[in-house]
């Protein structure tokens, strides 16, 4: 079955340092979704990528689809405290409505 | 109202008990899923409802039965669970098929 990996598995960073997670999938990824879940918390949607080559921001967050479509990625810049969390990429199998996560990346920043 | 409530928040319970997790959802979402997360791992899909009707079945064992009632509520019923089932399980909803998830808040279950 299809396999969506996310390096690296953890991150520790200073706050102000820049993150990113890195997304790949053995298939082609059909649309992309990024989640972010707190600790103790539930996944919450932050964006979808469509179109290959897609680059999309919000405020510190970069999100990327690659140009073949088999990876992804996120980037934080000048990450903060609030950034805290484990990072998922998703691939939305629309044909079976499924929706399958990445490994995910916990990011974790000391202040 | 952009929430799914999902009840109880804990739950513990024995091998041959027989319980039932809820998730509600007023958004008018059609299509609703269970999740099953462990501890430090992704969630894994387990149902997908689809306008009230199940699409998909992930192969989850038959101690897991799903209902969904109506287009605002999904249940999932729970019965001769094992240990290694404790974990959170999570409720979502969208709009449809290639749509954003909205979760609910979980119930972490455990199975003693």
């Amino acid at each position: 079955g299809q396999q969506v990996m996310q390096i690296p598995q953890y991150q520790h960073v200073q706050e102000g340092e820049d993150f990113t997670t890195y997304c790949n999938s053995s298939t082609t990824l059909s649309n992309i979704q990024w989640y972010k879940q707190r600790p103790g918390g539930h996944p919450v949607f932050l964006i979808q990528l469509v179109k290959s080559g897609e680059v999309k921001k919000q405020k510190r967050l970069t999100f990327q689809f690659g140009e073949a479509k088999k990876n992804s990625s996120l980037h934080i810049t000048a990450t903060q405290t609030t950034d805290v969390g484990t990072y998922f990429c998703a691939d939305l199998n629309t044909g079976f409505q499924k929706l399958v996560f990445g490994t995910g990346t916990r990011l974790l920043v000391s202040p | 109202d952009t929430e799914v409530t999902q009840t109880p928040k804990h739950l513990v319970m024995g091998m041959t008990n027989k319980k039932s997790l809820k998730c509600e959802q007023h958004m008018g979402h059609r299509a609703m899923y269970w999740y099953k997360q462990k501890a430090k791992k992704p969630p894994e899909l387990m149902f997908v409802y689809s306008y009230e009707k199940l699409s998909i079945n992930e192969s989850v064992p038959s101690r897991f039965s799903p209902e969904c009632p109506n287009s605002s509520l999904l249940n999932l019923h729970l019965h001769a669970l094992q240990p290694e089932d404790s974990a959170l399980y999570l409720c979502a909803s969208s709009w449809g098929a290639a749509e954003k998830l909205f979760f609910g808040s979980g119930t972490q279950l455990s199975v003693l």
